[in-house]
């Protein structure tokens, strides 16, 4: 079946350091991949999105690539800010049928000043 | 507009008792999720709603699960009989119908504990 597959947290950082977390997925077709982050006391939120091999979903500075030939979905920030610790999931929604999400475990990441 | 609620916030009961969690999607939106959110399992889907089709309940985790969405809005999942490894937080989702690149909307959780 269907899976994403994250890196281990926690991911510690200094501030205005370069992030990578981490996704790949395992996919019938071609699914559509998103990130989503879960702040401290609070819901899930999209964080972007991208649709088809090689669109580049975008928004708050963070960035990642849907990479079809090495099924991964990346997610890169250039500097992180202290309000970037959060939780951040990968996670994969078939393009048909009920298109539920199937999330990856989740990467916590802990920004210090 | 107001986003996806959930109710309550958190629930503590014990192990034996049914419980009842209430969702409010976004008014329009026909897609409606539930997920469960533990420690053990992390987010594992458990059913959808889409309209008035049957629901996909191929998530549920045992019969003493179920969910029922009444006039195409809001949605209540009853957990019968609780037991400690349903300690989780149950999440809610929706999103509008049709195609599209399947965004779904999150509640904030209700998160349950039994004792």
């Amino acid at each position: 079946g269907d899976s994403v597959t994250q890196m281990e947290g926690p991911v510690t950082l200094s501030e205005e350091a370069f992030l990578t977390i981490n996704c790949t997925y395992t996919a019938t077709g071609y699914p559509s991949l998103f990130w989503y982050v879960q702040y401290p006391g609070e819901g899930l939120q999209l964080l972007l999105k991208a649709t088809k091999a090689d669109d580049k979903g975008s928004n708050k500075g963070f960035e990642a690539t849907y990479r079809k030939e090495t099924t991964s979905f990346h997610l890169e920030k250039g500097s992180v800010q202290v309000s970037d610790s959060a939780v951040y999931f990968c996670a994969l929604s078939p393009r048909s049928g009920f298109q539920k999400l199937v999330f990856g475990t989740g990467t916590r990441l802990l920004v210090s000043p | 507009g107001a986003g996806v609620s959930q109710s309550p916030s958190n629930k503590v009961t014990e192990k034996g008792k049914d419980v009842e969690l209430r969702c409010d999607p976004i008014s329009g939106h026909t897609a409606l999720y539930w997920y469960r959110q533990s420690l053990g399992q992390g987010l594992e889907f458990l059913i959808y709603f889409q309209g008035n089709s049957a629901p996909d309940k191929s998530g549920l985790p045992s019969d003493r699960f179920s969910a029922e969405r009444t006039g195409g809005s809001v949605s209540t999942l009853t957990i019968q009989r609780t037991q400690q490894e349903d300690s989780a937080v149950y999440l809610c989702a929706s999103r509008p119908g049709g195609g599209g690149a399947n965004e779904q909307f999150f509640g904030p959780g209700t998160r349950l504990t039994v004792l």
